[in-house]
């Protein structure tokens, strides 16, 4: 079994400020972790992806994200935040045992940037 | 290079009413799939598809059929339209592996509302 918890449905941040998204998940076997971002009306893109290599992953649009086995968790990071980081964000887990390599989605994070 | 396209984008239905949402996408992906996005509750996996002629529910797969014919298209079917139907649909597509290795192209959504 896998599940994912965002521990925050909205984040407010202004403008140039640090941006930081909690993500904590279980999984039964070694999980794969994903960073995905929607904006509006908008599929979602994947901003980053963890699948055992280095716990640091780097993404697109300057997110990193630090995959921390003894807390389960895959926090997502930015040191500045910008105008078009307003979005909708949703931490991901997956293992290569899940039927249909499924995806499972946390709530998602709403991420408000303020000039 | 259109990616993973999704029509209608918007559709108002009556209960019991049965209409076909459609995908297609043009990268030559063998691994096609349907999601429903409610608020708070992430992405919910309907059904999905590991190549032409073969489909597998997923966890939320009820009222909804699918089949999967050629490559590119993966068309989803309401049987009779219910409120509970009411959603976000999108439609998303990845190489072979499926999403667990390679990443998901989501088309950019149909917004179904059943009164």
């Amino acid at each position: 079994a896998q599940s994912v918890t965002q521990l925050d449905s909205h984040v407010s941040v202004s403008e140039g400020t640090p941006v930081l998204l909690r993500c904590n998940y279980s999984s039964s076997y070694s999980p794969s972790l994903f960073w995905y971002v929607q904006h509006p009306n908008k599929g979602l893109q994947l901003l980053l992806k963890y699948t055992s290599a280095a716990t640091l992953v780097k993404g697109i649009n300057g997110f990193e994200a630090e995959f921390k086995k003894s807390e389960t968790s895959f926090h997502l990071t930015k040191p500045s935040a910008h105008m078009s980081d307003a979005a909708e964000y949703f931490c991901v887990v997956s293992t290569i045992k899940a039927a249909g390599n499924k995806l499972t989605f946390g709530g998602g994070t709403r991420v408000l940037v303020k000039p | 290079n259109a990616g993973v396209t999704q029509t209608p984008k918007f559709q108002v239905l009556k209960t019991g009413q049965s209409m076909t949402l459609q995908c297609a996408q043009d990268m030559n992906h063998e691994y096609m799939s349907w999601y429903r996005q409610d608020p708070g509750m992430g992405l919910r996996l309907i059904h999905y598809s590991v190549g032409a002629g073969i489909t597998d529910q997923g966890e939320v797969p009820n009222g909804y059929n699918v089949s999967r014919s050629t490559t590119e298209d993966f068309p989803l079917r309401l049987l009779s339209a219910a409120p509970s139907q009411t959603s976000v649909y999108f439609c998303a597509s990845s190489q072979r592996q499926g999403p667990y290795n390679s990443p998901l192209h989501f088309g950019n959504g149909t917004r179904l509302t059943v009164t």
